[in-house]
């Protein structure tokens, strides 16, 4: 069985600030990680994704995550936010080599202030 | 290329009738998934196809079923609906490859409102 925890459900920063978005997951298996994220009215689009090797990850639009086993985490972040990024942010596992079958934590809308 | 295309985008549909959404995967994805998410949670998996089979199955009742044809597209149909079914429904394709790389597309989804 798998579970995503993401702390928080809003957060807002100023632009330029750092963003820190948190994310707890639960897997029985070796666990494939990803964060989404989802604009207004439109499907989900990959940010980034671990599966195995490199512990910290580097996405798309300058964010990054980094996969600590001990604590069971995997929280994103970006050094300096744009207003851009405002948007909300799925934070999901999925069972080892099958990404289809993920599953998402209940998200965490990131607001960002002038 | 084209990405992951759904229809309808919208939809609205009374309690007790049956709908149907398609979804149309990237040209080359083999495996279709489909989400149901429910304003202000997360996408929660209804099915996963491969090949035409069924991979999987979420926690979901009998009134929910899928298929996928020869040219990778898929059908959700819901029947008996209930207002609970009123959803963002998401679908996702993939190409399955080795080592870790696969990839999920999303669709833009097919809004569903249960009157």
């Amino acid at each position: 069985a798998q579970s995503v925890t993401q702390l928080g459900s809003h957060v807002s920063v100023s632009e330029g600030a750092l963003v820190l978005l948190r994310c707890n997951y639960s897997s029985s298996v070796p666990p494939y990680l990803f964060w989404y994220v989802q604009y207004p009215n439109q499907g989900l689009q990959l940010l980034l994704k671990y599966t195995t090797g490199a512990t910290l990850v580097k996405g798309i639009n300058g964010f990054e995550a980094e996969f600590k086993k001990s604590e069971t985490s995997f929280h994103l972040t970006k050094p300096s936010a744009h207003m851009s990024d405002a948007a909300e942010y799925f934070c999901a596992v999925s069972p080892y080599t099958n990404a289809g079958k993920s599953t998402f934590g209940d998200g965490t809308t990131l607001t960002v202030k002038p | 290329d084209a990405g992951v295309t759904q229809s309808p985008t919208h939809l609205i549909k009374t309690r007790g009738q049956q709908v149907t959404l398609r979804c149309s995967p990237i040209s080359g994805h083999k495996s279709v998934s489909w989400y149901q998410q429910v304003l202000g949670q997360g996408p929660q998996f209804i099915f996963q196809y491969y090949e035409k089979e069924e991979r999987g199955r979420g926690n979901f009742p009998d009134r929910f079923s899928a298929r996928q044809f020869p040219n990778y597209s898929s059908e959700l149909n819901v029947n008996a609906l209930l207002l609970g079914d009123s959803a963002l429904y998401l679908c996702a394709s993939s190409l399955p490859l080795a080592g870790g790389n696969e990839k999920l597309f999303f669709g833009s989804g097919t809004q569903l409102s249960v009157l």
